[in-house]
């Protein structure tokens, strides 16, 4: 247990449709990264908050968006749902923004679009 | 921007044979991060390396950072089923980019 949490684990839903994915970062962890893995693909980064500010942009479509709350919590809204948004979400955290951080991945949401 | 290669996509090899994965970066990295991640779950750190032409060992598993601190290697001596998994590498340079990861089986 990486300490992450996320939710929905399973999420269906129809194309069109807006969904949102929590993450529960580590305690005292600062830092939450999200990612995108399509089924035989690697992790493409999504986006990175530090402390509730946007930190790093990835390859996020402009249909998608993310925050972090004050209790450092983490959503990822995505709508306009296409089925080639289907994939395992992953959220991840680490203790801060810099380098040398261990990041620790929470189990994923898997999303499927129908 | 920072883009992070990974070789080969898959590696299919029989238990006992050894295993190499290769990471290359476009940019100079502070630092590298190997991570594991098992069928059906998540990546799982590994180990990080900092310094140019550092080299780490657990167990079975030897990490290498280039001198030019722009390309990794991960070698496993003697691969297990336990090993099965897709393994990535990470780099950062102002942020954490993941390579494609290379898919590892191995046949008992």
């Amino acid at each position: 247990d990486s300490g992450v949490t996320q939710t929905p684990k399973h999420l269906i839903t129809a194309t069109g449709q807006r969904v949102t994915l929590r993450c529960s970062p580590r305690s005292g962890d600062l830092s939450v990264y999200w990612y995108q893995q399509s089924l035989d693909q690697g992790l493409q980064f999504l986006i990175q908050y530090y402390n509730g500010e946007e930190r790093a942009k990835g390859n996020i479509l402009e249909r998608f968006s993310a925050q972090q709350f004050p209790d450092l919590h983490s959503e990822l809204n995505l709508s306009s749902l296409e089925l080639g948004d289907s994939a395992l979400y992953f959220c991840a955290s680490s203790v801060d923004e810099g380098a040398g951080n261990t990041i620790y991945f929470g189990e994923g949401s898997w999303l499927t679009v129908v | 921007g920072q883009q992070v290669m990974q070789i080969p996509q898959y590696q299919h090899v029989q238990e006992g044979e050894d295993f190499t994965t290769y990471c290359n970066s476009s940019t100079t990295l502070s630092n590298i991060q190997w991570y594991k991640q098992r069928p059906g779950g998540h990546p799982v750190f590994l180990i990080q390396l900092v310094k140019s032409g550092e080299v780490k060992k657990q167990k079975r598993l030897t990490f290498q950072f280039g001198e030019a601190k722009k390309n990794s290697s991960l070698h496993i001596t003697a691969t297990q089923t336990t090993d099965v998994g897709t393994y990535f590498c990470a780099g950062y340079n102002n942020d954490m980019r993941f390579g494609a990861g290379t898919r590892l089986t191995v046949k008992p």
